[in-house]
């Protein structure tokens, strides 16, 4: 399996322009994750998915950013628009419904590093 | 919510030593607890975790120990290499809203 692909790997833009981040989870994962990375706040977790459905989007910092997973093979994530403060690296990771026996094991992505100037 | 505080947020030590790294958590019902590594510009990748009905995990040089009634864990590096240079997250897991990451800790292992 290629893992979780995320693109663009880096994304250079300006103050007010839309930002669209994607993600192909692992085949198979039925959960898919959206977090932020920071120096300052360290890993945040933005959103998460099951089976397609947001289920918690608590920590989505405000009305500028938007998910969605249309099907089993990919997510969006989107900045409209977009802040300087913005700028960070943003990881998607997916997971496989664990059995009792299971492994949690939260799968990463490369990461989409953001700037905004 | 969980509230996972990881110490040191800086470790230095000299190739061979061993390095500790220390989280505590606050939600009770918390039963799995991952260990990543993330080196500098990479992904973080899981090195070892450990679920609430043992206390204690190896695997070759790195090691984790829980202590359920004191909500702590830890993580053991035995025989320290520059390669292990990087930064650790530790994270506490109760369900998936509240799968919650320490702040990490950056080791420098110098040669």
């Amino acid at each position: 399996d290629a893992g979780v692909i995320q693109s663009p790997r880096h994304e250079v833009t300006e103050m007010g322009q839309e930002v669209t981040l994607r993600c192909k989870p692992i085949s198979g994962h039925d959960y898919l994750f959206w977090y932020r990375q920071t120096m300052m706040r360290g890993l945040e977790l933005l959103i998460y998915f099951n089976n397609n459905v947001p289920i918690d989007d608590s920590g989505m910092p405000e009305d500028r950013f938007s998910a969605k997973m249309p099907n089993a093979s990919f997510s969006t994530l989107k900045i409209q628009p977009s802040e300087p403060r913005d700028s960070a690296v943003y990881f998607c990771a997916s997971l496989l419904e664990p059995t009792v026996s299971g492994a949690n094991v939260l799968t990463f992505g490369a990461g989409s590093r953001l700037t905004v100037l | 919510g969980e509230n996972v505080e990881q110490h040191p947020s800086t470790l230095s030590v000299q190739e061979g030593d061993s390095a500790v790294i220390k989280c505590t958590y606050s939600d009770s019902a918390s039963n799995y607890f991952p260990w990543y590594k993330q080196e500098l510009g990479k992904r973080p990748q899981l090195i070892i975790d450990i679920r609430s009905n043992v206390g204690e995990k190896k695997d070759q040089r790195i090691a984790v120990t829980l202590n359920k009634t004191a909500k702590h864990f830890s993580l053991h590096i035995t025989e320290t290499q520059p390669e292990d240079s990087a930064v650790y997250f530790c994270a506490a897991f109760s369900g998936y809203s509240t799968l919650t990451f320490g702040k990490g800790t950056m080791l420098l292992v110098s040669p």
